[in-house]
């Protein structure tokens, strides 16, 4: 498995702030992803993260309200930029874990961002 | 495509088996995941099975792995009352990163 922590657990911000969230795993990995869950609904992937390279953001996502650093093996943050009402979600990153014949995703607690 | 879908409500009563339902469209899936989300907490990975497996067991829990449906379940045998969560399927697909798709959600309500 893999131990996940994330920082903040939760925040209240106020509209057209911006807000770091970091990301912390117990060893090294190559990929990180950072999803985004809004209220009540499913996982959605907002971007892939891999060391030395720019970030993979899916489709409706964009590097400009969603920046995102790799400075490390361990470690990520994500920005939620400019943030309004809408951006009030769930935030978790997670990894990849493979070997011993199994490939599976972890994920940290989650960040729980409320912006009004 | 890459719908992955789930009744979005499911009730029992404790002691009970309960089944959680998923069907998925991409045939190429490789593996295939239950998660268990509790109110206020993140993603908890519970089971997963190869796409080549029928089904896996892991004590109290079951998977049953239809391809030709391309129809998941999770079966939870003694449903207890710490069971409450959303219950997530997901799906990995070869190739790339390996982007793994989530379902829509299950929420299980144990009745005491």
């Amino acid at each position: 498995s893999a131990v996940i922590s994330q920082k903040p657990s939760r925040d209240i911000c106020q509209r057209g702030t911006s807000l770091t969230i970091q990301c912390q795993v117990d060893s090294q990995v190559t990929m990180m992803f950072w999803y985004r869950q809004q209220p009540g609904q499913s996982l959605t992937l907002i971007a892939t993260a891999n060391q030395g390279s720019e970030a993979t953001y899916e489709s409706g996502f964009v590097i400009d309200k969603f920046p995102i650093s790799r400075p490390n093996l361990t470690f990520s943050t994500l920005t939620v930029s400019n943030m309004s009402p809408e951006d009030s979600s769930i935030y978790l990153c997670s990894v990849d874990r493979r070997g011993e014949g199994q490939e599976t995703q972890y994920f940290g607690p989650g960040t729980r961002l409320l912006v009004l | 495509g890459e719908d992955v879908e789930q009744s979005l409500f499911l009730s029992v009563r404790e002691g009970d088996s309960s089944v959680i339902n998923c069907t998925y469209t991409d045939s190429s899936s490789t593996y295939l995941y239950w998660y268990k989300q509790e109110p206020g907490a993140g993603l908890q990975l519970l089971t997963y099975i190869f796409s080549n497996m029928d089904m896996k067991q892991d004590q109290r829990l079951t998977v049953l792995l239809n391809k030709k449906d391309k129809h998941l379940s999770l079966r939870i045998a003694d449903t207890q009352t710490g069971d409450s969560a959303i219950y997530f399927c997901a799906e990995r697909y070869p190739g790339g990163y390996q982007k793994v798709t989530f379902g829509t959600g299950t929420k299980l309500q144990v009745i005491p």
